[in-house]
């Protein structure tokens, strides 16, 4: 079965830090790859999506995230953090021929970033 | 667009009561997605459904869980009778398969059974 795996839990920075969180999927074939932040209170939202073409993509709020085939990666990254980021981001990913467009979560980073 | 409506924000019961969660999808929407969100398990697919049909309720915990999708407009999770373990967020989501879209979720309904 496809798993998604987050290897950090909680994650404190300091404004300005740089970041990177790491997600690795269990899948072997075609993959769409998605990463989604949940801030205090509030439902999940898109921050950037991967199907094809360019392995690095570019989202909201000057995130970007790059896939590593020969990895199985989809690691999400900024280069200055804010204050604003704080929030959980979950990694999630969807098999072509998974039926429905289901998605499969990590169990998500906590990221903290200190003013 | 309204986006996905998930109606009540919070419910509050006590043990052995009958909860019920609704879901409004995005119009045009053609997949409709039961999450739920504990701090000990994470994100938890609980059912879904493709064209008002469901695909895989194999992430529904018990048979006291039951979803319904009598349209393309409103779906339905029901927990009956309900545990204290139950407590979550419960999400919906909606997408548009044909076309890869990513999932649309709603704000949540927030459950406390006591």
């Amino acid at each position: 079965a496809q798993s998604v795996s987050q290897h950090n839990h909680h994650v404190i920075l300091s404004e300005a830090a740089s970041l990177e969180l790491g997600c690795n999927y269990s899948y072997g074939g075609t993959v769409n790859l998605f990463w989604y932040v949940q801030y205090p209170g509030q439902h999940l939202q898109l921050l950037l999506k991967y199907f094809s073409g360019d392995p690095l993509v570019k989202g909201i709020k000057g995130f970007e995230a790059e896939f590593i085939k020969s990895k199985f990666s989809f690691n999400l990254r900024k280069p200055s953090v804010q204050w604003s980021d704080t929030a959980e981001y979950f990694c999630a990913v969807n098999a072509p021929n998974n039926q429905g467009g289901k998605l499969i979560f990590g169990q998500g980073t906590e990221l903290s970033v200190k003013p | 667009d309204a986006g996905v409506i998930q109606s009540p924000r919070h419910e509050v019961t006590e043990m052995g009561q009958e909860v019920t969660l609704r879901c409004k999808p995005i119009s045009g929407h053609n997949s409709l997605f039961w999450y739920r969100q504990t701090m000990m398990r994470g994100l938890e697919l609980l059912i879904y459904f493709n064209n008002n049909v469901p695909i895989d309720d194999s992430g529904m915990p018990e048979d006291r869980f039951s979803a319904k999708m009598p349209n393309a407009s409103f779906s339905t999770l029901k927990i009956q009778p309900s545990e204290p373990r139950d407590s979550a967020v419960y999400f919906c989501a909606s997408s548009l398969v044909q076309i890869n879209s990513p999932l649309h979720f709603g704000n949540g309904t927030r459950l406390t059974v006591t």
